[in-house]
């Protein structure tokens, strides 16, 4: 079974640039998170989406950051414009319903860097 | 404000059985309790989840009291390759009908040879 797929792995911008974020979950997943790690700390749940709806997006800094999963598949996330505390790893989980703290599956992340 | 709490950090040696716990005062009423590996540039990996007593799997044990207001997670007779930061994940309850999924401060195990 193929696991969660994430891109990039690695990117350096600039401040005030905008990045973009990818994901792909398991197949047959309903839920996906976007979490935020910054280094030396646990992941911070940024949103969660059930299909294509938002379950909870209460840490998500709306002013710059966006998600979207339209097909209730794939998922982007995007920072725009960039801050040098956004420099984090970027990690996408999925689980097969989302309901009482069901197992998550991470992918790799996508590291950032803002300079 | 509702959090949850780790131990920074762990030494064992191999072949000892190492216990972390995790504190989390205001979990909610019906979420599981996951606890989660992770080594570096890598994401998380599931260890093992419980509601509440204890439950057992090939790699973990969990032991969760009646109060549910703390978990710890076993490992029996560790290996170097355990070595890894260790988190829980809890749903906390903040009050009304609103659950947010909160991961532990995480646990540094280092074990020697």
């Amino acid at each position: 079974e193929a696991g969660v797929a994430q891109s990039p792995r690695y990117k350096i911008i600039e401040k005030r640039q905008s990045v973009a974020f990818w994901c792909n979950p398991i197949s047959g997943h309903a839920t996906l998170y976007w979490y935020q790690q910054i280094l030396g700390q646990g992941p911070k749940l940024l949103i969660q989406f059930q299909n294509n709806g938002v379950v909870d997006d209460s840490q998500l800094p709306k002013d710059r950051f966006s998600a979207e999963r339209l097909k209730g598949v794939d998922s982007t996330l995007k920072i725009q414009p960039a801050k040098l505390e956004d420099s984090a790893v970027y990690l996408c989980a999925s689980s097969f319903g989302g309901v009482g703290g069901e197992t998550q599956y991470f992918g790799p992340g996508t590291r950032l860097l803002v300079l | 404000l509702a959090k949850t709490t780790q131990p920074i950090s762990m030494d064992s040696y191999e072949g000892q059985e190492v216990n972390i716990t995790c504190s989390h005062n205001n979990i909610a009423t019906n979420d599981y309790i996951t606890w989660y590996q992770q080594f570096p540039s890598q994401g998380p990996r599931f260890i093992i989840q419980g509601y509440k007593t204890k439950v057992t799997n090939e790699v973990a044990s969990l032991f969760i009291p009646a109060d549910r207001k703390s978990s710890t997670l076993s490992l029996p007779r560790v290996s170097l390759s355990d070595t890894a930061v260790y988190y829980c994940l809890v749903a906390l309850n903040y009050g009304g009908a609103t659950n947010k999924l909160i991961f532990g401060t995480g646990t540094l195990l280092a074990v020697q040879p």
